[in-house]
């Protein structure tokens, strides 16, 4: 079965600072798709940036971009130049092949000014 | 582009009770999913439909139904509500339901059992 692990439950980062919020997974699908998303405490779910396992470089989406190492099966979020509006719990997800996503217990990251 | 909406954003149920929440899919898209998320959790999945079928049921009693209708929203049902089922409900679309698209959420219902 797939899973999704997020070690981290909270992150402080300084304002201006780059973070990096670590996500592994497991899958035994060549072909999966990984994604996080940003949960304000709003409630809604933002998509962020999304990296496909046949994928040659690492994404990237303005300040998001996603460390994808594929042998050891992680797929870490580094923001750059942080902001307090990034202040927010954020999920990593995987889509399986029948596209249900799966996600991760999620990191809470205040950003401090 | 309006993206997807649902409603009501908020409700208050007594056990016991039943309650249909609804969903409507960014434009153009045909794939509906329904997510439950426990205070503290990461979203669970609990159903997901395409092209008006159900295409995948997660882990959930039969107090959870759903269906999708011709003009591609959703309603999700529950029955016999129970205190545990107090939660925040997200509805997504999608395109089509494959691995590599994203799917776009709404803002939730915030369900709440008293």
């Amino acid at each position: 079965a797939q899973k999704i692990t997020q070690t981290q439950p909270g992150m402080f980062v300084q304002e201006k600072e780059a973070v990096t919020l670590d996500c592994t997974y497991d899958t035994s699908d060549p072909s999966y798709g990984l994604f996080w998303y940003k949960q304000p405490s709003s409630g809604e779910m933002i998509f962020l940036i999304y990296q496909g396992s046949y994928d040659q470089q690492n994404a990237t989406e303005g300040r998001y971009s996603l460390n994808f190492q594929k042998a050891r099966k992680s797929a870490n979020l580094v923001i750059s130049a942080s902001q307090l509006g990034d202040s927010a719990m954020y999920f990593c997800a995987m889509r399986e092949p029948g596209g249900k996503l799966i996600f991760g217990q999620g990191t809470e990251l205040s950003v401090k000014p | 582009d309006a993206g997807v909406t649902q409603s009501p954003t908020h409700l208050i149920k007594t056990r016991g009770q039943h309650v249909t929440l609804r969903c409507s899919p960014i434009s153009g898209h045909k794939s509906v999913s329904w997510y439950q998320q426990v205070l503290g959790q990461g979203p669970q999945f609990i159903f997901q439909y395409y092209e008006k079928e159900e295409r995948g049921r997660g882990n959930f009693p039969d107090r959870f139904s759903a269906r999708q209708f011709p003009n591609y929203s959703s309603e999700l049902n529950v029955n016999a509500l129970l205190l545990g089922d107090s939660a925040l409900y997200l509805c997504a679309s999608s395109f089509v339901y494959s691995q590599v698209q994203p799917q776009h959420f709404g803002d939730g219902t915030r369900l709440s059992i008293l």
